[in-house]
C-alpha cells in the first residue's frame, strides 16, 4: 500500500533561518507531488507541485523553492524564513496508472512551522 | 486557470439534521470534482468525489451531486452527528496537458454540528 512521510512534524524557526522540510512516498512510482500552504484557520495554498524528478512548477512567488531529487521525495526549502510563513505545510500525492494521472489526491501528515 | 467557489463559510446545525455545501467553479473542462474533510490540527481527508460522467453519487450518509450545466456540484450530510464537524474543502480538478492532477480548492466550510 501507499504511504506519504512528511518530517519534521513541528518545527520552530527564527527569523532569517533556512528552512527545508522533506516528504516521501512509498509503494508508488513516478507520482505527482504537491506541497501546500494552510496559514491558521485558512484555505489550502498551492506553492509547488511536480510530475517528475527535475521538474518543479512554482504557483506563488515567494523565497521558498522546490526540488525533487529523486522519484518519490519532495523538499521544500527556504533561504531566510519570514514571519509570514508559518503555517501548516502539506505534501500531497497523485498516483499514476497505466493509462495516466489517476485523479485522487492524497494529503501526508504536514509539517507545523512557526517562525519566531 | 480553474476558479472554484464555495459556500457557506460556516454552517451550524442540530444533530440529526441535513448539511449541504455547495460549490462552483469556472472551466467547463474540469471533470473530477473531490471533497475533503479536515479536523482540526489533521490533514484533509478524502471523503468522496464525483467525475463528470456522473450526476449523483452515495456513501452511506455522504452524497454528492454535480450539475455540468450550472457549473456545480454540492455535498449533502444527513443524519449529522458531532463527529462530522470539521472544515470541508471541495475542489475540481481540469484534465488538461500538464495541469493534469492539480486541484483547485474552495475556500472551506466550517461546519459545526451541536449534540
Amino acid at each position: 500500500s501507499q504511504t506519504i512521510h512528511q518530517w519534521p512534524a513541528t518545527l520552530v524557526q527564527p527569523v532569517g533561518s533556512p528552512l527545508s522540510l522533506e516528504c516521501t512516498v512509498e509503494g508508488t512510482s513516478n507520482p505527482n507531488l504537491y506541497w501546500y500552504r494552510q496559514a491558521a484557520g485558512r484555505g489550502l495554498q498551492l506553492l509547488f507541485y511536480s510530475v517528475g524528478i527535475g521538474q518543479i512548477s512554482s504557483e506563488v512567488p515567494q523565497n521558498l523553492s522546490a526540488s525533487r531529487p529523486q522519484d518519490r521525495q519532495f523538499i521544500l526549502s527556504s533561504k531566510k524564513l519570514l514571519l509570514s510563513d508559518s503555517g501548516f505545510y502539506l505534501c500531497a500525492w497523485n498516483p499514476k496508472g497505466p493509462s495516466g494521472t489517476i485523479y485522487e489526491q492524497y494529503f501526508g501528515p504536514g509539517t507545523r512551522l512557526t517562525v519566531t | 486557470g480553474e476558479n472554484v467557489e464555495q459556500h457557506p463559510s460556516t454552517l451550524s446545525v442540530q444533530e440529526g439534521d441535513s448539511a449541504v455545501i455547495k460549490c462552483t467553479y469556472s472551466d467547463s473542462a474540469s471533470n473530477y470534482f473531490p471533497w475533503y474533510k479536515q479536523e482540526l490540527g489533521k490533514r484533509p481527508q478524502l471523503i468522496i468525489d464525483i467525475r463528470s460522467n456522473v450526476g449523483e453519487k452515495k456513501d452511506q450518509r455522504i452524497a454528492v451531486t454535480l450539475n455540468k450545466t450550472a457549473k456545480h456540484f454540492s455535498l449533502h450530510i444527513t443524519e449529522t452527528q458531532p463527529e462530522d464537524s470539521a472544515v470541508y474543502f471541495c475542489a475540481a480538478s481540469i484534465n488538461r496537458g500538464s495541469t493534469l492532477g492539480r486541484l483547485y480548492f474552495g475556500r472551506g466550510t466550517q461546519l459545526t454540528v451541536w449534540p
